[in-house]
């Protein structure tokens, strides 16, 4: 596509239960980030994906969260047994190739959680 | 550990004025510095990016951003500030680490335009 789609653009779900996230990056791009943006904060960096390599998952702050990423291109990111402190805007960013002079991120519109 | 300091969590400036948002970073080797824009209920949007070379970079909306080595500090800059300006505005460290790359960004600082 031409953009970074990311759905739901809004989730509202409670205490407990979990969500999915999911993430179209451009086509053609073989890096994928996730990162989300709490209320007042920055971004804080998830989980990145590089083309068939292991993913980076060093900022998944808990064992609940966990992404994957098939056939290369569309991701999920799952939230198990979500708490209140989840609620943010999860941000998903694509880019081309090696990180590079040439490329950058390019940001979808995000997804807002809302844990009740 | 690499970080990216935006000291000003909010600035408000009247139309027309001019503009600095400062950043800081701490990172060992030469960075790749970048300034995203984020309007309400809106992505992220790359304003201008540094990787070497002239240390004055231009950018979009007519913003520019000198990187300055010696006080690690990528401060974003434009002359006369437009009410649509009004946003909130991201610095980021781009980091290679085993392999993998990843951007490190400031908490943000938000822009308010007064008429």
């Amino acid at each position: 596509g031409a953009g970074v789609s990311q759905s739901p653009s809004n989730k509202v779900t409670e205490k407990g239960k979990d969500v999915e996230l999911r993430c179209d990056p451009i086509s053609g791009h073989t890096a994928l980030y996730w990162y989300r943006q709490s209320l007042g904060q920055g971004l804080e960096f998830l989980i990145y994906f590089q083309g068939n390599s292991a993913p980076d998952k060093s900022g998944l702050p808990s064992d609940r969260f966990s992404a994957e990423r098939t056939g290369g291109s569309v991701s999920t990111l799952t939230i198990q047994r979500t708490q209140q402190e989840d609620s943010a805007v999860y941000l998903c960013a694509s880019r081309t190739g090696t990180f590079s002079g040439a490329n950058v991120l390019t940001f979808g519109a995000g997804s807002r959680l809302t844990v009740l | 550990a690499q970080s990216v300091t935006q000291p000003d969590i909010h600035i408000t400036v009247s139309e027309g004025a001019s503009l600095e948002l400062r950043c800081n970073y701490s990172y060992g080797a030469t960075p790749y510095l970048f300034w995203y824009v984020q309007s309400p209920g809106q992505g992220l949007q790359l304003l201008l990016k540094y990787f070497s070379g002239d240390t004055l970079v231009q950018g979009i909306k007519g913003f520019e951003a000198e990187f300055k080595r010696s006080q690690s500090s990528f401060n974003l800059r434009k002359p006369s500030v437009h009410w649509s300006d009004a946003a909130e505005y991201f610095c980021a460290v781009g980091l290679f680490s085993g392999g993998y790359n990843k951007l490190i960004f400031g908490a943000g600082t938000r822009l308010a335009v007064h008429p």
